[in-house]
């Protein structure tokens, strides 16, 4: 069946520090990949997404690379900043499965 | 663009009694709408998935007499918990797709029953 797995937090990190959050993926075909952050409270907001592999999705200095041949779609942000403390969910939307999110604190 | 409303964000309710909860597309049609539930520090659990006009698909486990839901419109879909009890106490999140892969997610509604 489908699946995805995501690194395990809580992550704490110093500001300016680099992040990586694993996140692999089982499923048929290539489906598309997303990311999603989640403020406490709140809906879900879409950070980036890859259709194909070897693509790459960025948004707001996160990146994260379709790896077909890893199933993966690591996230990767060279410099967190304080206001990226939330939530981050790896996703297979055409099968609605999310990972289980992996909380973010990022300490001044 | 592509913005989803969920109203209300906040309920509280008695044992015993229904809710309604409304998700609107905003800015497109919504030919497909999903409801998920998330219990506190988890993940999203899919409950089910309604087309315009169609009757809903539900997820293994979710009861559909309990959770119904209503997608009468292209840009509106609800649902209705009924009977509710503490236990439906959760956070309920809508998405709603314009027929593309991606889905566009609303606020959330916290249902709290006592």
């Amino acid at each position: 069946g489908n699946s995805v797995t995501q690194m395990e937090g809580p992550v704490t990190l110093s500001e300016e520090a680099f992040l990586t959050i694993n996140c692999t993926y089982t499923a048929t075909g290539y489906p598309s990949l997303f990311w999603y952050v989640q403020y406490p409270g709140e809906g879900l907001q879409l950070l980036l997404k890859a259709t194909k592999a070897d693509d790459k999705g960025s948004n707001k200095g996160f990146e994260a690379t379709y790896r077909k041949e890893t199933t993966s779609f690591h996230l990767e942000k060279g410099s967190v900043q304080v206001s990226d403390s939330a939530v981050y969910f790896c996703a297979l939307l055409s099968k609605s499965t999310f990972g289980d999110g992996t909380t973010l604190t990022v300490k001044p | 663009g592509a913005v989803v409303s969920q109203h209300p964000s906040r309920v509280i309710c008695k044992s015993g009694t229904s809710v309604k909860i409304e998700c609107r597309s905003l800015d497109f049609q919504a030919t497909t709408m999903f409801w998920y539930r998330q219990f506190p520090k988890q993940s999203l659990m899919l409950m089910a998935t309604s087309n315009e006009g169609s009757k809903a698909t539900y997820e293994q486990g979710v009861e559909k007499d309990k959770f119904l839901i209503n997608h009468a419109s292209l840009t509106l879909s609800t649902l209705t918990v009924t009977s509710a009890h503490p236990e439906d106490s959760s956070f309920y999140i809508c998405s709603a797709s314009g027929g593309l892969s991606e889905q566009y997610f609303g606020p959330g509604t916290r249902l709290t029953v006592t």
